[in-house]
Parts: C-alpha cells; sequence; structure tokens
C-alpha cells in the first residue's frame, strides 16, 4: 500500500465552486505540504504544517485554506474554485529524524481542473 | 531568497548517451541539495541528495556533487536508458526558515531506443 495517498486522483469542476482534495500518510510524519505543479514552473508550495496545531502559508496560499485533521490527514480546499487554480496538485511528507529530516515523500498526485 | 535554476528542457538522448542536466542554486548558509524525479503518471520521488560541500549524491547510476564554490549540482549519468525518461527536479532544502524546500522547474529527459 502506497505510503501517502490523495483523493481524488482526478476532479473537475465548475468556477465557484468549493472543493476539497485530501491527502493522508502512514509514514508517520509530522511534516506535511501541499504544492502545485505547472508546466515550466516546477512545483510550489501553497501551505505546510509542522505538526497538527502548526500551519503556515507558502508562497502562493491566496485562494485556499488548509486543515490538518490528525498527524496523518491534511486537507487542502477551494473555497471558490477559479480556472487558473487548474493544476496538478501533490501532497508530501517529511520527518523530523535528523537523517532524513530534509527528503520529502510524495503522494502520486491530484489533477484538478476548473472549468 | 533562495531559488534553484536548472537546464531547460526536454533533452532528447539516444539509449546509452551520457546525460548532463544542468542544476545552479542561490541559498544563504548551507544547504541540502536534491535531485528528485517524477516518472509519468506518478509524484515524484527522491533520486539522490548531498547535504555538505564536496558530497557525492548517487543512486542507480546517476550521480551528482555539491560544488559550493560554483553553487553547482549538476546531474549527470554516464549510459541512459529509455527507463530513465521521466522529468528531472533539482531542490534545495535550506537550514534556516523551517527547512522549506524550494525546487527548480523540472527539465523533461526522453530516452529513444
Amino acid at each position: 500500500d502506497a505510503d501517502v495517498t490523495q483523493t481524488p486522483r482526478n476532479r473537475i469542476t465548475k468556477t465557484g465552486k468549493r472543493i476539497m482534495l485530501e491527502c493522508s500518510q502512514t509514514k508517520g510524519h509530522d511534516r506535511m505540504y501541499w504544492y502545485r505543479q505547472d508546466p515550466g514552473l516546477g512545483l510550489r508550495l501553497i501551505y505546510y504544517s509542522f505538526d497538527v496545531k502548526d500551519i503556515n502559508k507558502g508562497e502562493i496560499s491566496d485562494g485556499y485554506s488548509v486543515s490538518r485533521q490528525a498527524q496523518a490527514k491534511f486537507s487542502l480546499s477551494l473555497e471558490s474554485a477559479i480556472p487558473n487554480q487548474t493544476a496538478l496538485y501533490f501532497c508530501a511528507t517529511s520527518d523530523l529524524k535528523l537523517a532524513d529530516q530534509e527528503t520529502q515523500y510524495f503522494g502520486p498526485g491530484t489533477r484538478l481542473l476548473v472549468l | 531568497g533562495d531559488s534553484v535554476t536548472q537546464m531547460e528542457g526536454p533533452v532528447t538522448l539516444s539509449e546509452e548517451a551520457f546525460l548532463t542536466i544542468n542544476c545552479t542554486y542561490t541559498a544563504t548558509g548551507y544547504p541540502s541539495l536534491f535531485w528528485y524525479v517524477q516518472y509519468p503518471g506518478e509524484g515524484l520521488q527522491l533520486l539522490l541528495k548531498a547535504t555538505k560541500a564536496d558530497d557525492k549524491g548517487s543512486n542507480k547510476g546517476f550521480e551528482a556533487t555539491y560544488r559550493k564554490e560554483t553553487t553547482s549540482f549538476h546531474l549527470e549519468k554516464g549510459s541512459v536508458q529509455v527507463s530513465d525518461s521521466a522529468v528531472y527536479f533539482c531542490a534545495l532544502t535550506g537550514n534556516t526558515g523551517g527547512f522549506k524546500t524550494i525546487f527548480g522547474a523540472g527539465t523533461r529527459l526522453f530516452v529513444k531506443a
């Protein structure tokens, strides 16, 4: 079974709709991240969380919100979707253990299309 | 702020050719450097990493050396295979500001049989 899972894998929605992307992990990691990937732009950080009570904005948080429901779950919401939020979204985790704290482990991605 | 610049793609090579993908970075302090690989339809996965100057990371025949004097971390492989076709991302994690990771734009590699 995959260590980091994302649901749904694909989603088509309409402008103005609220949608939620979910991420779950079985790695026991404290840190979780949401990125979006756009062609030619690499990955850009939307939000990150270092533990259940810690939520931080990344470089492109406008139009997004997150919820860390438990150590293993980190959800991303688009409050009112717009077409330029069409992208591939990735959840990732990392661990505080000193030997490997910087390596990130990615889910398979959610492809979102906003019409 | 910190940044990563990598060569634009796509890069198209024949099987068994030599591969170089250039990566340079700007960062304060002493970041850790990474190459991640993304195969079609999948998330990114760590390919190799180096945590201090002159360290060489290696995995699956790929290598990269942390060069602080040139702020570079170029990815190389002596003989590519069709199965190496993927998108390669150079990244750094700074040791300030909460260990956030900065990714390059990615370089797509096509290997022809």
